[in-house]
């Protein structure tokens, strides 16, 4: 079956650690997303990238970084300089030629501990 | 900047109609799509408007208005399973990225 998968699904954290969220999908997608959720709020937009080898940064790029060196897999790193890294992390894809539609992993719960 | 409004709660009972709403102010817009989300999960797709009008699928329907920066989501028949948060969400730019409103929950009552 084709989709999008993030791992791990729970994750805790020390203060002061990087810790690195996965993704990777299989739908033959260029463009992936990274997407932060708090509790009762929308998503904001921390990375994404349309193509290998490029990304850039969205709304709230502060204390994370990503990379892109195979289309399948776009892993996000939350460093020990994000100070507020507790929240559900979602990541996404989407065709390049017709990104109407987002198609979503089930997330990371991240939890500093 | 880039702003979406909606409102935060929506109750209703099962077998009835709501309407979602969702303004926006954003720097581009290519289209205006629609997701719903239950508690924990992921969010998954209903329905893109690129074009003013309605848009028809199933028991759902969306409708926009490019002139007026402003779009809905319709239920119709609603259901127990319906509750959930509903986000609108704008395509800023053809292969560009999407701007995700703040969320509508929906609760649906016996």
């Amino acid at each position: 079956d084709g989709g999008i998968t993030q791992s791990p699904k729970y994750l805790f954290r020390k203060e002061g650690q990087n810790v690195t969220l996965s993704c990777e999908q299989n739908l033959n997608h260029d463009a992936m997303y990274w997407y932060r959720q708090d509790p009762g709020q929308g998503l904001r937009l921390i990375y994404y990238s349309q193509i290998v080898n490029d990304f850039q940064k969205g709304d709230i790029a502060e204390g994370y970084s990503v990379s892109r060196e195979k289309k399948e897999s776009f892993p996000l790193t939350v460093t020990s300089a994000q100070k507020n890294p507790t929240a559900f992390y979602l990541c996404a894809s989407s065709l390049q030629n017709s990104n109407t539609e987002a198609f979503f992993g089930q997330g990371t719960r991240l939890t500093v501990v | 900047g880039q702003s979406l409004e909606q409102p935060s709660e929506v109750t209703a009972v099962e077998g009835a109609i709501v309407q979602i709403n969702c303004t926006y102010q954003t720097s581009g817009f290519y289209g205006l799509s629609w997701y719903q989300q239950h508690d924990g999960g992921a969010p998954t797709f209903l329905s893109y408007n690129a074009l003013d009008g309605l848009e028809e699928t199933g028991r759902f329907s969306s409708f926009l208005s490019r002139s007026d920066s402003y779009g809905y989501l319709l239920l119709q028949e609603l259901q127990m399973k319906d509750s959930a948060s509903y986000f609108c969400a704008v395509l800023l730019s053809y292969g560009q990225n999407f701007v995700f409103g703040p969320g509508t929950r929906l609760s649906v009552l016996p």
